[in-house]
């Protein structure tokens, strides 16, 4: 499983983007960069997922370095709902598709 | 189309009785896994199952603990004998028809069981 590092937490103002870092710098080259939320204690939110390439969905944009060793997830019109814990998870087949969650980023939306 | 269901949302057992936590995957997905979150910690993976085949218990703690997932019916987390150190939320997650399918489109996490061990 890729390793992967983020910060312990961040701070947001509302309405701006939110940019959050993560490192995996060992993650290999069919493992896909997964981000996951988790607000409050309920179930873990899919965000999106990429492997080489930067994506872009309804909720959030996927940034991956060309050497894939980082990756930036953003946010980008964060809003107080945005409050929750990040995780940057690397993951492929060759772990049956299981996911690692590490300690992940706290992000706190203020007003 | 019904997301991933987990039942009971809360269970409150005290030590010693059984516990058993119930996931219905959503409709097509044939692959669960199971989590676990003790408090203040992060997810830790449990085990990992098909239809009617245990892919991978490497997270499983070795006693106590079981894991199905019948041809019919939802998959079943079972914790014989109850200790206070169980008391955690449960999630599970689960993917289509094959783990590539949860690799390639991301996993569909149910709301969780919290089980408090009195």
């Amino acid at each position: 499983d890729a390793k992967t590092t983020q910060p312990t937490s961040m701070d947001c103002a509302e309405g701006r983007a939110a940019n959050l870092p993560c490192n995996h710098s060992t993650i290999s080259g069919n493992e896909y960069v997964y981000w996951y939320r988790q607000i409050h204690s309920q179930g873990p939110q899919y965000i999106i997922h990429g492997l080489k390439n930067n994506e872009t969905n309804e909720m959030a944009s996927l940034i991956i370095t060309e050497d894939r060793k980082s990756s930036t997830l953003i946010l980008p019109h964060a809003t107080l709902r945005d409050t929750a814990v990040y995780y940057c998870i690397g993951a492929g087949y060759n772990q049956g598709g299981k996911l690692i969650f590490g300690q992940g980023t706290e992000l706190s939306v203020k007003p | 189309n019904a997301g991933v269901m987990q039942n009971p949302r809360h269970l409150v057992r005290r030590r010693g009785q059984e516990a058993r936590l119930r996931c219905s995957p959503m409709k097509g997905h044939s692959h669960v896994y199971w989590y676990r979150q003790l408090p203040e910690e992060g997810l830790k993976f449990m085990v990992y199952l098909q239809k009617e085949n245990i892919i991978d218990e490497s997270g499983m703690p070795k006693e106590r603990f079981s894991a199905e997932f019948p041809k019919e019916g939802p998959s079943i987390l079972r914790i014989q004998q109850v200790v206070r150190g169980d008391s955690a939320a449960y999630f599970c997650a689960s993917s289509p028809t094959s783990p590539s399918g949860g690799v390639r489109y991301g996993y569909t996490f149910g709301s969780g069981t919290r089980l408090t061990v009195v």
